[in-house]
């Protein structure tokens, strides 16, 4: 079965740091693309940041809001995914979902998602 | 950079049809764009890609042929005929731009779909 599990999410200050992880199962992890998105409560989906794989140099890209705060990592080993997050903000409170960018053919799509992991941001 | 927008509601009636809109920034009219489907509590699920000579691809898994999708100007469309109350959900669209380290992928605002 194709699957995501997130986890790492919780409860932390502003200012403080968390690290989000993202286990994948059921596909070639190594040579896929991940990516996070976020979802605050009742809002739509915004776009965090991705990895490419091996192959594409690992190459790196983020969203304005959270580039220079934000670090995408992974390690192929142990088909997991990773979101550093430091410095954070209150408004960085929402749930955070990865997803790997699929290519077959002329299909591209995100999929498949995780259950997505809380991460809220208060004093 | 494009700019995605959505009406953030619409709904209809349990067997009718619905189109909802997503909407490119001008100068965009080229770019191509993903459906996600999104049921109250769950992830967003793949529904299918469109640009404007229709959809790009195959539907995602499970979608059924209830569902279509058009391309025209600035516009995407996402139709779902014969309404059933499991479609009740919110929609998003989004699309990606650039390359390399100036890649970025944007969504839509997302529209809450309401079976009546």
């Amino acid at each position: 079965e194709v699957q995501l599990v997130e986890s790492g999410g919780g409860l932390v200050q502003p200012g403080g740091s968390l690290k989000l992880s993202c286990a994948a199962s059921g596909f070639t992890f190594s040579g896929s693309a991940m990516h996070w998105v976020r979802q605050a409560s009742g809002k739509g989906l915004e776009w965090v940041g991705r990895i490419r794989s091996k192959a594409n140099s690992y190459a790196t890209a983020y969203a304005a809001s959270v580039k220079g705060r934000f670090t995408i990592s992974r390690d192929d080993s142990k088909n997991t995914a990773y979101l550093q997050m430091n410095s954070l903000k209150t408004e960085d409170t929402a749930v955070y979902y990865c997803t790997r960018r699929g290519i077959v053919g002329a299909t591209v799509w995100f999929d498949p998602w995780g259950q997505g992991t809380l991460v809220t941001v208060s004093s | 950079q494009p700019v995605l927008t959505q009406p953030p509601s619409a709904s209809a009636s349990l067997g009718a049809s619905v189109t909802l809109t997503c909407t490119l920034s001008s100068g965009y009219s080229n770019y191509k764009v993903d459906w996600y489907q999104q049921r109250p509590g769950k992830g967003p699920r793949f529904v299918m890609r469109v640009g404007t000579g229709g959809i790009v691809g195959s539907k995602g898994d499970g979608i059924p042929d209830r569902f279509s999708v058009l391309g025209s100007g600035l516009n995407r469309y996402l139709t779902i005929k014969n309404i059933q109350e499991e479609d009740e959900s919110d929609y998003h669209c989004g699309a990606d731009h650039g390359s390399g380290s100036n890649f970025f992928w944007v969504f839509g605002g997302g529209t809450k779909l309401t079976v009546l």
